[in-house]
Order: structure tokens, then C-alpha cells, then sequence
């Protein structure tokens, strides 16, 4: 079974902290991604990694900046934490060739920015 | 617009009743499509590909109509443990392997 696991379940910060969250993936999948998760608008792409020490900004990056040093691992960075990124972060991977679209999905991280 | 839409519902079903919904895309491109399935505070895991021919898994039937541009799902002889929100998802056309996915439809099944 893929198994797509995130540092923390729950975070509580202050506005202006910087925060990291972290995904690790033991699939050896190239594809890895990041989402945040708001009531009525669904998943929205934040940034996503098609391989090592490669980025691409998805639809949200403002504020935000990733981190992919080992391909197993991808990491989230929220530079100045503000209150309107109060929200549940998911991370995914994929592989690349016939399943490349069935993403699998971390358990997600609820972060409150206070 | 948003790019895929979905009834938020809830609908609320009871237990063995059959309960069907849709969604629609607004990228006529997209080739690809899903359904994941959400549980209260858990991540979406995928429940089915949704195919040019429909396709059916257990209870569960996916149909796409590209004419129309939306995908519905049925659920036959609903569980208690179907309860949960319904995500579509299409791929993107602009770039393989990324998804764009609706708000969920929630499913409250009902003794």
C-alpha cells in the first residue's frame, strides 16, 4: 500500500512564524503535491514536484514556497504565517505512466494561524 | 466559474435506497476523470476512475457524458458507511497528472 504520511496531524502558530510542514512518501512516486483544503471551495493546488530540486507553482502559491531535496520527501513552507492560511494542507503523490492521475493522499494537517 | 462543480448537498438517503449525483467541467479538454471519497477530518482516497463507457464497481456506477460535460455518480443499496463527501475530480488539460477538483457532494445515509 502507498503510504503518504505528513509531520503533524495539528499545528497552532502566530502570525508571522515561519512554518514547515513536512511529507514523506515510500512509494518512490515522482509526482508530489501540495493542496489546502477550505469549506466550499474544495482542494485548491499550492505547488507540486515532478522530481527532485523541481517546483511549479499551482493555483495558490502566494505566501507559500516548497522544498524537494530527496524524492521521498517534500516540504511546505509557510515564510510569515498570517490568519488566512488557517486551513487543512493535504499532500498527495503520484507516479508517472498509466496511473499517473490517482494521487494518494497524506492524512493532512489542520494548521491554525492565531 | 469554477472549473468543476458539484451539488454541495447533503443528500440525505436511506439505508438501502439507491441515490445518484452529478458534476460538471467546464474544460471541454479534460480527458480524465474521478471520484474520490472523503470521510469527516480523513483525506480523499480515490473510489473509482470514471471511463468514456461508464463503469461500474460493486454499488457503485460511474457515466461521463462529454456532450454534456458531466460525470454522475449512483450508489445502489446504500450503507451507513457511505456516508461521506464525494469529491469529482477531472484532469487537467493543461498538464498531465495534475487534478482539478470539485467542492463534494455530502452523502448522509440514514437508518
Amino acid at each position: 500500500d502507498v503510504k503518504v504520511t505528513q509531520s503533524s496531524r495539528y499545528l497552532v502558530k502566530r502570525t508571522g512564524e515561519k512554518v514547515f510542514l513536512e511529507c514523506v512518501q515510500d512509494m518512490d512516486h515522482e509526482n508530489m503535491f501540495w493542496y489546502r483544503q477550505d469549506p466550499g471551495l474544495g482542494l485548491r493546488l499550492i505547488y507540486f514536484s515532478y522530481d527532485v530540486k523541481m517546483k511549479e507553482k499551482g493555483d495558490i502559491p502566494e505566501g507559500y514556497s516548497v522544498s524537494r531535496e530527496k524524492k521521498e520527501r517534500f516540504s511546505l513552507i509557510l515564510e510569515s504565517a498570517s490568519t488566512n492560511q488557517t486551513s487543512m494542507y493535504l499532500c498527495a503523490s503520484s507516479t508517472t505512466g498509466t496511473h499517473q492521475s490517482t494521487q494518494y493522499f497524506g492524512p493532512g494537517t489542520r494548521l491554525t494561524v492565531l | 466559474r469554477k472549473e468543476v462543480e458539484q451539488d454541495p448537498g447533503p443528500f440525505n438517503v436511506p439505508e438501502g435506497a439507491t441515490v445518484a449525483f452529478n458534476c460538471t467541467y467546464s474544460n471541454s479538454a479534460s480527458q480524465s476523470f474521478f471520484w474520490y471519497r472523503q470521510d469527516c477530518r480523513k483525506e480523499p482516497k480515490l473510489l473509482m476512475s470514471v471511463y468514456s463507457s461508464g463503469n461500474e464497481d460493486g454499488r457503485f456506477t460511474a457515466q461521463l457524458n462529454r456532450a454534456s460535460q458531466y460525470i454522475s455518480l449512483l450508489i445502489r443499496d446504500s450503507k451507513l458507511s457511505d456516508s461521506a463527501t464525494y469529491l469529482c475530480v477531472a484532469e487537467r488539460a493543461d498538464s498531465w497528472g495534475k487534478l482539478q477538483f470539485g467542492a463534494g457532494t455530502q452523502v448522509v445515509v440514514t437508518p
